[in-house]
């Protein structure tokens, strides 16, 4: 079965400061990659999304993210963060066609400071 | 477009009682998602749907928990009995066609706590 790890629980960045969140998913075929960002009391919203082509995804927000097969990782980054982007921001990972179904990461939040 | 809504935001109960949380996908979406969220476990998929009929439901946690989609506009969860372990955030979200491609919109939530 497909997995998806976000070793990063939590991350604290200055604002300005440059960003890059940790994902590595388990899966035998070429998975669909999604990242969702959760506002404290909100649902998920969409980032960004890769099926395939251009490895590089842009995304909402300032927002990319790079898929690496040979790492089995689609690390998100943003060059310089808000203090709007503290959040808690989840990495999913979808199967091939057919099959609707999601499996998301445990979350990594992100703290912004001064 | 509204969104996904859900409904109520946040509901107290206590152990025993039944509890419904209801969802309104987006107008036109064939595909309807319940997820479970708590800090143990994650986000967890529960059960969906594709055109009112349920599809998977190979998440739902014990028989105490059922779901329906009477129409397309609307859908409930049903915890009976209710336990403490229940207390969670429940999420709602609805796509368009389905499909692992699919964008999944997400409702705010309800967050269940069962004294």
């Amino acid at each position: 079965a497909q997995s998806v790890t976000q070793p990063d629980i939590h991350i604290t960045v200055s604002e300005g400061a440059s960003l890059e969140l940790r994902c590595n998913y388990s899966y035998g075929a070429t998975p669909y990659l999604f990242w969702y960002v959760q506002s404290p009391g909100q649902g998920l919203q969409l980032l960004l999304k890769y099926f395939s082509g251009d490895t590089l995804v842009q995304g909402i927000k300032g927002f990319e993210a790079e898929f690496k097969r040979s790492q089995s990782s689609f690390n998100l980054r943003k060059p310089s963060v808000h203090w709007s982007d503290a959040a808690e921001y989840f990495c999913a990972v979808g199967l091939s066609f057919g099959n609707e179904k999601l499996t998301f990461g445990t979350g990594t939040r992100l703290t912004i400071i001064p | 477009d509204a969104g996904v809504i859900q409904s109520p935001r946040h509901e107290v109960t206590e152990m025993g009682q039944e509890v419904t949380l209801r969802c309104k996908p987006i107008s036109g979406h064939d595909y309807l998602f319940w997820y479970r969220q708590t800090m143990m476990r994650g986000l967890e998929l529960l059960i969906y749907f594709n055109n009112n009929v349920p599809i998977d439901d190979s998440g739902m946690p014990e028989d105490r928990f059922s779901a329906k989609m009477p129409n397309a506009s609307f859908s409930t969860l049903k915890i009976q009995p209710s336990e403490p372990r229940d207390s969670a955030v429940y999420f709602c979200a609805s796509s368009l066609r389905g499909g692992s491609t699919d964008t999944q919109y997400f409702g705010p939530g309800t967050r269940l706590t069962v004294l």
